[in-house]
C-alpha cells in the first residue's frame, strides 16, 4: 500500500530556532501533499497544501512566512517552522494521495517541542 | 464541504462488535465517505472508504443507507488495541484536502 514517511519524529529545540520537517511518499508520486497541525486532545487542522513546483496554498490564519513549505520533487515536501516559539509546539502531520479516488495516507507525525 | 457529526466517545468491552455512526446530512453526489483511525502520537491510518450500500475489508465494514446522510463503521470483535480515535470524513472525489471533525474516542475495556 501507499506509504508516507515523515522525519524527524520528534524535535526539541530552543526558542528562535528554525526546524525543518520532511515528508516523503515512498512508493508513489504526489503532486500535492498536505500539512496538518494537531494540538493535544484536538482534531487535525489543515495548515496548507503543498504543490509540486509551485507555491503552497495556506489556510486562513496560517502565516506563510512562519511556515515555509517547499515541494521540490514529486516525492518530497518540507515544512520549515521559522524562528519557532513555544506556542508553535504541536504535532505536525503530512499526508499525500496516489491520486484519483485513492484515499490520503498520512505520515507518523512530528512532535515539535520549543523550549 | 459536508460537515460530519459523530459521538464524542464510546466504551466497549473486548470481543464485542462496535458500531460508530456518523451523520453527514449535506453530503454531495460526488462525495465519498472515508474513515480513519488515530492512535496517540501517530498519524491517522486509513480504515475504509465507501460510496453507498456496504463495503467490507479485512478490518471493518462500512454501512451506508440509500440516502447517504449517515454511515456506520462496524468493528467486529474489538480488542484493547482498537482503543483509538476514529474520524469520519466526507471527501469529494478527486479532491485531496481533508477537514477533520472531532472524531469518536473509542475505549475498549478488558
Amino acid at each position: 500500500g501507499a506509504v508516507v514517511s515523515q522525519h524527524p519524529s520528534r524535535v526539541i529545540c530552543k526558542s528562535g530556532t528554525s526546524v525543518k520537517i520532511e515528508c516523503r511518499s515512498l512508493d508513489f508520486q504526489a503532486t500535492t501533499m498536505f500539512w496538518y497541525r494537531q494540538f493535544p486532545k484536538q482534531s487535525l487542522m489543515l495548515m496548507a497544501t503543498s504543490n509540486e513546483g509551485s507555491k503552497a496554498t495556506y489556510e486562513q490564519g496560517v502565516e506563510k512566512d512562519k511556515f515555509l513549505i517547499n515541494h521540490a520533487s514529486l516525492t518530497l515536501s518540507t515544512l520549515t517552522v521559522t524562528s519557532a516559539h513555544p506556542e508553535d509546539s504541536s504535532f505536525y502531520i503530512c499526508s499525500a494521495s496516489p491520486g484519483g479516488s485513492q484515499p490520503q495516507h498520512f505520515g507518523d507525525g512530528t512532535r515539535l517541542s520549543i523550549l | 464541504l459536508a460537515k460530519t457529526t459523530q459521538p464524542i466517545s464510546m466504551d466497549s468491552y473486548e470481543g464485542q462488535e462496535v458500531n460508530i455512526t456518523c451523520s453527514h446530512n449535506n453530503i454531495a453526489t460526488n462525495d465519498y465517505i472515508t474513515w480513519y483511525q488515530q492512535f496517540p502520537s501517530q498519524g491517522p491510518r486509513f480504515i475504509i472508504q465507501g460510496y453507498k450500500t456496504k463495503v467490507t475489508n479485512e478490518v471493518a465494514s462500512l454501512f451506508i443507507p440509500a440516502d447517504r446522510k449517515s454511515s456506520t463503521l462496524s468493528l467486529p470483535r474489538v480488542s484493547l488495541s482498537d482503543t483509538a480515535v476514529y474520524y469520519c470524513l466526507v471527501v469529494l472525489t478527486g479532491a485531496n484536502n481533508l477537514f477533520f471533525g472531532t472524531g469518536t474516542r473509542l475505549t475498549v475495556i478488558p
